[in-house]
């Protein structure tokens, strides 16, 4: 069965610069999630869409925008990069809005040198 | 804010053993609750949902339970195998929002 696609899998910034993180969520599935997993930690929401206009915030920094597409996919923007920004970008999609399953990508390691 | 824990953080067990993984919350109003299954460094798997109107789900040797009222839910893995050993996550979702609000797991390791 198809799952999220996310891409790059992984991806080494210097501080200061810029990131665009791609999301390709499951075939008919119509929100998605992005989550930030720092070293140790638990995932934290930063954002989801349902049918490509925001649905939740979370901890998202103002430095980091997102979007979702008219074919779905999202892109998360991350900007001025910190080294507190290194960790796992996970996006996760469901069908049926906000009451199904959430099914998470591989997850995008992002390293800020 | 809802406040997710989960108990033990580890655990080993031996091969063939049924276990139980913890979950608690502190806010009752929540819409479902899924449980996850990590590998290092991996993504997240998901292994069961349970809606807020239910007690149970069943997936194979996996039994996940909830108790909305008293805040609690609990992972029952019967005879465990080496391949079971990961990280188990628990995650709810709130009645007014879409995000999930994860406890910090348990790591579970499996000995033959």
């Amino acid at each position: 069965a198809a799952g999220v696609i996310q891409s790059p899998r992984h991806l080494i910034k210097e501080k200061r610069e810029t990131a665009t993180l791609k999301c390709y969520p499951i075939p008919r599935h119509d929100t998605v999630y992005w989550y930030q997993q720092g070293p140790g930690q638990d995932p934290q929401f930063l954002i989801s869409f349902y049918e490509k206009m925001q649905s939740d915030k979370g901890s998202i920094p103002d430095r980091f925008s997102a979007q979702q597409f008219s074919d779905y996919h999202s892109e998360l923007n991350m900007s001025s990069l910190e080294l507190g920004d290194s960790a796992l970008y996970f996006c996760a999609s469901s069908g049926q809005g906000r009451t199904d399953t959430q099914y998470f990508g591989p997850g995008t390691r992002l390293t800020v040198l | 804010k809802q406040e997710v824990t989960q108990i033990p953080a580890a655990l080993s067990v031996p091969e063939g053993e049924n276990l139980v993984l913890n979950c608690s919350f502190t806010d009752s109003a929540i819409y479902n609750l899924q449980w996850f299954r990590q590998d290092p460094g991996k993504g997240l798997t998901s292994l069961l949902l349970i809606q807020s109107s239910q007690r149970e789900q069943t997936s194979g040797r996996l039994n996940a339970s909830l108790d909305k009222s008293s805040g609690r839910s609990t992972l029952y893995i019967a005879a465990s195998q080496p391949g079971d050993s990961a990280t188990y996550l628990c995650a709810t979702r709130s009645n007014s929002g879409y995000a999930l609000n994860f406890g910090k797991g348990t790591s579970l390791l499996v000995t033959p």
